[in-house]
């Protein structure tokens, strides 16, 4: 069974500490792993896709990388504005499954 | 008006009402989709239309009913909910079913939606 396993569950960092966050999977057939910023009472943003391993993305002070069994999204440096709760999702041959999140406070 | 909008943005409805939730997408997507988000609870999805034709429906309760009159356009009829129905409804679409493109799917804002 596809599973999806996002940690930690909450992250609290200083202004400037960089960090990461960890997406474990199991899926039959990746056909792509996405990561999505979600802020309160907010649809989630759409940030990266990543569809093979050793694969890597960025965005501003954003990062993510893939390998067969999880995915991370690094934070560089991170604002208070950075602040959100990350979603990763795992497209595999029969379906589409979420990780619970990780929500991140950036203290200034 | 871009992207996709939801309405209405909250709504608080007793267990005998009868309300719709409205999806609008403004991309040209193919693909629609209707989201349940509850607290600390991965996103669960209730239903997937592609070119206007459900493809899946992942055991939603029969007092959910989907609605696509064209691929601009995705309903969520509701009627006799339950408390435990509350949350956040987002509704997402993309230009074609993830499961064969591997494309992410861009979200609406969603219905915060509160049974009482």
């Amino acid at each position: 069974e596809d599973q999806v396993t996002q940690s930690p569950e909450a992250l609290r960092l200083q202004e400037g500490e960089s960090s990461s966050l960890n997406c474990s999977y199991t899926v039959s057939g990746l056909r792509g792993l996405f990561w999505y910023r979600q802020d309160p009472g907010k649809g989630p943003e759409f940030l990266f896709t990543l569809y093979s391993a050793g694969e890597e993305k960025e965005k501003e002070r954003l990062k993510a990388t893939l390998t067969k069994k999880e995915s991370f999204l690094h934070i560089t440096a991170p604002k208070p504005e950075d602040s959100a709760t990350y979603l990763c999702a795992v497209q595999g041959d029969y379906k589409l499954s979420f990780g619970a999140g990780t929500t991140v406070t950036v203290r200034a | 008006e871009t992207g996709v909008t939801q309405t209405p943005r909250h709504l608080v409805m007793g267990m005998t009402n009868k309300k719709s939730l409205k999806c609008e997408q403004h991309l040209g997507h193919n693909a629609m989709y209707w989201y349940k988000q509850s607290a600390k609870k991965p996103l669960e999805l209730m239903f997937v239309y592609n070119f206007k034709e459900q493809t899946e429906n992942n055991s939603v309760p029969s007092r959910f009913s989907p609605e696509c009159p064209n691929s601009s356009h995705l309903f969520l009829h509701l009627h006799t909910l339950q408390p435990e129905d509350s949350a956040l409804y987002l509704c997402a679409s993309s230009q074609d079913d993830p499961m064969f493109s591997g494309r992410a799917g861009i979200f609406g804002p969603g219905t915060r939606l509160t049974v009482l």
